[in-house]
């Protein structure tokens, strides 16, 4: 089955500039995830959907951060205006199918640098 | 919140040895998975195992749930295994949130 798909791979802007990535789930997964990967460190939740509901957000700066998931499939996450600190890989993951229910499967992610 | 701690954090190995990474989680889980991430940045599922043993090849994991702790063996390494490896959990409380340890970082050497 195909996976998680992300767009762009990579995106340069410079600071106070807005950008918008895409993720398209594993088909049928009810559960989005948005992550935000800092160079050095481990994942760290931004959002997390159920369908088209936001179930987690508490980690996404929202003053700045946006994310929506439209018809419960594809998602965006958009950030405006960008400062420095947001340079970072942004994963997107998918999950929730029978079996390993609550394992979730990551795209390629999207790299990030503001400048 | 859950803790997760990884060792060691940087490994360097010869082709063809073995090696254990372990995983230290400071809450009862539903969830933990072990991932590989390559050089390019993608995060591969090597196992979910919230308890018991997995093999898969030459890797193989362990987690003991009540003890709080997880162990991915890697044996006869291979160039391709380099790379760092995260281990992630769900608390068995709350939400369905992953937390990632701060990885183990391989080198593996011909």
């Amino acid at each position: 089955e195909a996976g998680v798909a992300q767009s762009p791979r990579y995106k340069i802007i410079e600071k106070r500039q807005s950008v918008a990535f895409w993720c398209n789930p594993i088909s049928g997964h009810a559960t989005l995830y948005w992550y935000q990967q800092i160079l050095g460190q481990g994942p760290k939740l931004l959002i997390q959907f159920q369908n088209n509901g936001v179930v987690d957000d508490s980690q996404l700066p929202k003053d700045r951060f946006s994310a929506e998931r439209l018809k419960g499939v594809d998602s965006t996450l958009k950030i405006q205006p960008a400062k420095l600190e947001d340079s970072a890989v942004y994963l997107c993951a998918s999950g929730g199918t029978s079996g390993s229910w609550n394992e979730q499967f990551f795209g390629p992610g999207t790299r990030l640098t503001v400048l | 919140g859950i803790q997760v701690e990884q060792s060691p954090p940087d490994l360097i190995l010869q082709e063809g040895a073995n090696s254990t990474l372990r995983c230290n989680f400071s809450d009862s889980v539903n969830n933990l998975q072990w991932f590989h991430q390559n050089p390019w940045g993608q995060l591969i599922n090597l196992f979910y195992i919230p308890s018991g043993t997995k093999q898969n090849g030459r890797l193989s994991a362990t987690t003991v749930a009540t003890e709080r702790y997880s162990l991915l063996y890697i044996s006869s390494s291979q160039t391709t295994d380099s790379g760092v490896y995260f281990c992630a959990v769900e608390r068995r409380t709350g939400f369905q949130k992953l937390v990632f340890g701060t990885g183990t970082r391989l080198l593996v050497s011909p």
